[in-house]
């Protein structure tokens, strides 16, 4: 692994169903961030965890949730998807001295 | 409240000089960020700036003024690569990242 790493690359999700979406980073960086990406809106950001066994919530964070057991993982979890979590996530990481971010290629996920 | 405004789009010729502006209203500031975010595929850093003036990297140069809440990202000697957008980010007093809604740049031949 290089960097970060995130699965599935895309995803087709009946609504109602319950998702998560992997995130694993090797950089051993404390800081880690879900953002969603939705044309026009730039990047808005769901949760964050400043360390392992912390979470926070971040702009828009209803209907998401998030764990951080470890340093490496952070995965997030959609418990009921709607149409309306139809979007591009990306997973990032960032060290706590330069607070540069750095992001996973993308989850693409459609809910019908 | 917080906001950042960057031009939505813009369109420049190959080989020209290009300026894509961003100002800024945040709680605290501790940095500002340029990314770069080729049409699906993720951001990737450009730049920092945290203190006021000119870093310059090759082709990129970004500007800033903390007085003004404003910075800039100047792309030179453009290339057909350079179309892509542009997402314009401040590090709020939490340490959070605040981002624009990027600014498409088009590259014309």
């Amino acid at each position: 692994i290089a960097g970060i790493t995130q699965a599935p690359t895309s995803q087709i999700l009946a609504a109602g169903r319950r998702m998560t979406l992997r995130c694993t980073q090797d950089m051993r960086h404390n800081a880690m961030y879900w953002y969603r990406q939705d044309l026009g809106l730039g990047l808005r950001l769901i949760h964050y965890s400043n360390t392992a066994g912390t979470t926070g919530k971040g702009e828009v964070p209803d209907g998401y949730s998030v764990s951080r057991a470890n340093t490496d993982d952070f995965p997030l979890t959609l418990a009921s998807a709607v149409p309306s979590q139809t979007s591009v996530y990306f997973c990032a990481s960032s060290d706590s001295m330069t607070h540069t971010q750095y992001f996973g290629p993308g989850t693409r996920l459609t809910v019908l | 409240g917080q906001n950042i405004d960057q031009p939505t789009e813009m369109t420049a010729t190959e080989g020209a000089i290009v300026q894509i502006n961003c100002t800024y209203q945040t709680s605290g500031f501790n940095g500002l960020f340029w990314y770069q975010q080729h049409a699906g595929e993720a951001p990737t850093f450009l730049s920092y700036n945290v203190l006021d003036g000119l870093e310059e990297k090759g082709r990129f140069s970004s500007f800033l003024s903390r007085s003004k809440g404003y910075s800039y990202l100047l792309l030179k000697e453009l290339q057909m690569k350079d179309s892509a957008s542009y997402l314009c980010a401040v590090l709020d007093s939490n340490y959070q990242l605040i981002w624009g809604a990027g600014t498409k740049l088009i590259i014309k031949p």
